[in-house]
């Protein structure tokens, strides 16, 4: 398997449910990311992760909690959301978190929070 | 205020026809990315620009870096309804603020109509 692929594709929760997204790299990269879409609002990063270690956290409320155990998998977990939080939460990868690298993004999780 | 404006934001016309959208920022940036994001899908490289009056292409499409490497342009000639997307511009650590952050504009909606 190639590329960058997250599961589950879609997720409908409760405001007091607990779920994880997942995201996994095969493309031997080093930095992991964290994006949110929204229907009005640009590509918003959320977190970065350098070689497992946090580099960014872009004021992301406390609810959203990233996991980096290996460079090949990144985590977000999800507790006590809010229906506004409902969005298109995608992964991406890059050699290095740097000007010229290409990001890979995966196709992403579609979160609905009812 | 987004650092990188993308204009227009919504594009509709029939095949065969040019277009151009834009990228614009007051701020200065070493290099430039386009993406394109197809429905259900995560974005996809296009190109990188990286010297100011640098002009790519790739088929159809021309990509232009501005002399002073604060806006780009993307033309595409005689559309196909298969350039139906998202079309983002992105700088990497903007503003030379943040090691590793991916900035996007807030895109621009193409739609091809055969």
């Amino acid at each position: 398997e190639t590329g960058v692929t997250q599961t589950p594709r879609h997720l409908v929760m409760g405001m007091t449910n607990k779920k994880s997204l997942k995201c996994e790299q095969h493309l031997g990269h080093n930095a992991m990311y964290w994006y949110k879409q929204s229907a009005k609002k640009p590509l918003e990063l959320m977190f970065v992760y350098n070689f497992k270690e946090q580099t960014e956290n872009n004021s992301v409320p406390s609810r959203f909690s990233p996991e980096c155990p290996n460079s090949s998998h990144l985590f977000l977990h999800l507790h006590t959301l809010q229906p506004e939080d409902s969005a298109l939460y995608l992964c991406a990868s890059s050699q290095e978190p740097r000007s010229n690298t290409e990001a890979f993004f995966g196709q992403g999780t579609r979160l609905t929070v009812v | 205020t987004q650092l990188l404006e993308q204009s227009p934001q919504f594009l509709s016309i029939q095949e065969g026809e040019n277009l151009t959208v834009y990228c614009n920022s007051s701020s200065v940036f070493s290099s430039l990315q386009w993406y394109r994001q197809e429905p259900g899908e995560g974005p996809v490289l296009l190109v990188t620009v990286v010297t100011g009056g640098e002009v790519k292409k790739l088929k159809r499409l021309t990509f232009q870096f501005g002399d002073a490497r604060k806006d780009s342009s993307l033309h595409i000639t005689a559309a196909q309804p298969g350039d139906t997307g998202l079309y983002l511009c992105a700088v990497f650590n903007a503003g030379g603020t943040s090691y590793g952050k991916l900035t996007f504009g807030q895109g621009t909606i193409l739609t091809v109509h055969p």
